[in-house]
């Protein structure tokens, strides 16, 4: 099975800096797609970003981007202008291409942003 | 788009009974995932149906565990004989296969499931 990892539990940023979350995984596909989900204490889990595999352009969403290395199997989030509203739980997921295929999260990363 | 609805949102029970819940995909989905949440942990992935199949099932999923998606619309999760360690948040969710662009899963609200 594909893993995810998160190795950082919790991050901080002062609002309107900028931050930056990471993502590893481990797969032998060659296409294959990642997410950002965010779950705020309402516990809703939010789909916050998507990239493709076999896209090299890193996806955005506007103050949402991520930096994907497809070599190096990272996918981390940049998150600028932090605003108080994105303080949540981040987690990252995989998906293989092929349908049929279940999703798999990392153990997130909870964000703090300090006013 | 009334998004994903679960219920309830909170289960307590005492050891030994039995729960179900249900879940309301978004109604032009085919597809419905159940997963499970403990504290600090990401979601676990339990089952899947597409349409009124369920096509995939966990070996996390012990046989106290059964899911049914009748019509292919709601769903329901039943846990039967419950033990303490079945207490978690159960998340639903669902997506469009077939829509081109690839699946983006919409989750609901979660039940947290407490067994004392």
């Amino acid at each position: 099975a594909q893993t995810v990892t998160q190795s950082q539990p919790e991050m901080s940023v002062q609002e309107a800096e900028t931050v930056t979350l990471s993502c590893t995984y481990d797969t032998s596909e060659s296409d294959y797609y990642l997410f950002w989900y965010k779950q705020p204490p309402s516990r809703q889990m939010i789909l916050v970003i998507r990239q493709e595999a076999y896209k090299q352009q890193n996806a955005t969403e506007n103050r949402f981007s991520v930096n994907f290395q497809k070599a190096a199997k990272s996918f981390s989030l940049k998150i600028s202008d932090s605003q108080l509203g994105d303080a949540a739980m981040y987690f990252c997921a995989y998906r293989s291409s092929f349908q049929g295929n279940q999703f798999y999260f990392g153990t997130g990363t909870s964000l703090t942003v300090i006013p | 788009d009334t998004g994903v609805s679960q219920d309830p949102r909170h289960k307590i029970t005492k050891r030994g009974q039995n729960v179900t819940f249900r879940c309301d995909p978004i109604s032009e989905h085919n597809r419905l995932y159940w997963y499970r949440q403990t504290l600090g942990q990401g979601p676990e992935f339990l089952t899947y149906f597409q349409n009124e199949a369920q096509l995939e099932k966990s070996r996390l999923l012990s046989d106290r565990f059964s899911a049914e998606r009748p019509k292919g619309s709601f769903s329901t999760l039943e846990i039967q004989r419950t033990e303490q360690g079945d207490s978690a948040m159960y998340l639903c969710a669902s997506s469009l296969i077939g829509a081109g662009g690839g699946e983006k899963l919409f989750f609901g609200s979660g039940t947290q499931l407490s067994v004392l």
